[in-house]
């Protein structure tokens, strides 16, 4: 079984600086994919950005950007000039990559907020 | 109405009461998932339906039965629930097959409360 870990419950950054959220997560598969996902206060959860586990580059999306250590089973995520939407609970998720639909797995979140 | 839509967002009911939350998603998706986010502990899938057949039940109570007449409708019938069920459940969708790996799009909830 897979489990995914955000030792940070909550944090908080200034405006315009940057933070990084961590995850480590524990599985015995070799192909698979980790995400980070946003729920802002009562609003819908969004995908942030997403790791395919056999690319070795780093994903970025805008702002975004992932530190991604396979051997070390790290996934942390940076967050550049941080904006006050950014104000979120933020998880770190797993799926093993097969055909068909397979689950996420979850940790159980950072708490995130950015104060102006 | 666009990506998926869940009602009602709020509920409270007792122990003995039967209620049913709806779960509609408007992106021609053909899986959809039930999860239960509880404070403080992770997202926990519950449900699976591919082509409107149940694929996964991560040793769900009976008290929770989901339902799944299409690909775009997902219901989940609550009976008997207990306290310690109050939580937030969302429904996401996805498409299935074809790829191995489909993004999965959330509802916003509804925030369950048993008294």
């Amino acid at each position: 079984a897979q489990t995914v870990t955000q030792s940070q419950p909550e944090m908080s950054v200034q405006e315009a600086e940057t933070v990084t959220l961590s995850c480590t997560y524990d599985t015995s598969e070799s192909n698979y994919y980790l995400f980070w996902y946003k729920q802002p206060p009562s609003r819908q959860m969004i995908l942030v950005i997403r790791q395919e586990a056999y690319k070795q580059q780093n994903a970025t999306e805008n702002r975004f950007s992932v530190n991604f250590q396979k051997a070390a089973k790290s996934f942390s995520l940076k967050i550049s000039d941080s904006q006050l939407g950014d104000t979120a609970m933020y998880f770190c998720a797993f799926m093993k990559r097969s055909l068909g639909n397979t689950p996420l797995v979850f940790g159980k979140g950072t708490r995130l907020s950015v104060i102006a | 109405e666009t990506g998926v839509t869940q009602t009602p967002r709020h509920l409270v009911m007792g122990m003995t009461n039967k209620k049913s939350l709806k779960c509609e998603q408007h992106l021609g998706h053909n899986a959809m998932y039930w999860y239960k986010q509880s404070a403080k502990k992770p997202l926990e899938l519950m449900f699976v339906y591919n082509f409107k057949e149940q694929t996964e039940n991560n040793s769900v109570p009976s008290r929770f039965s989901p339902e799944c007449p299409n690909s775009s409708h997902l219901f989940l019938h609550l009976h008997t629930l207990q306290p310690e069920d109050s939580a937030l459940y969302l429904c996401a969708s996805s498409r299935m097959g074809l790829a191995d790996y489909n993004e999965q799009f959330f509802g916003p909830g509804t925030r369950l409360t048993v008294l």
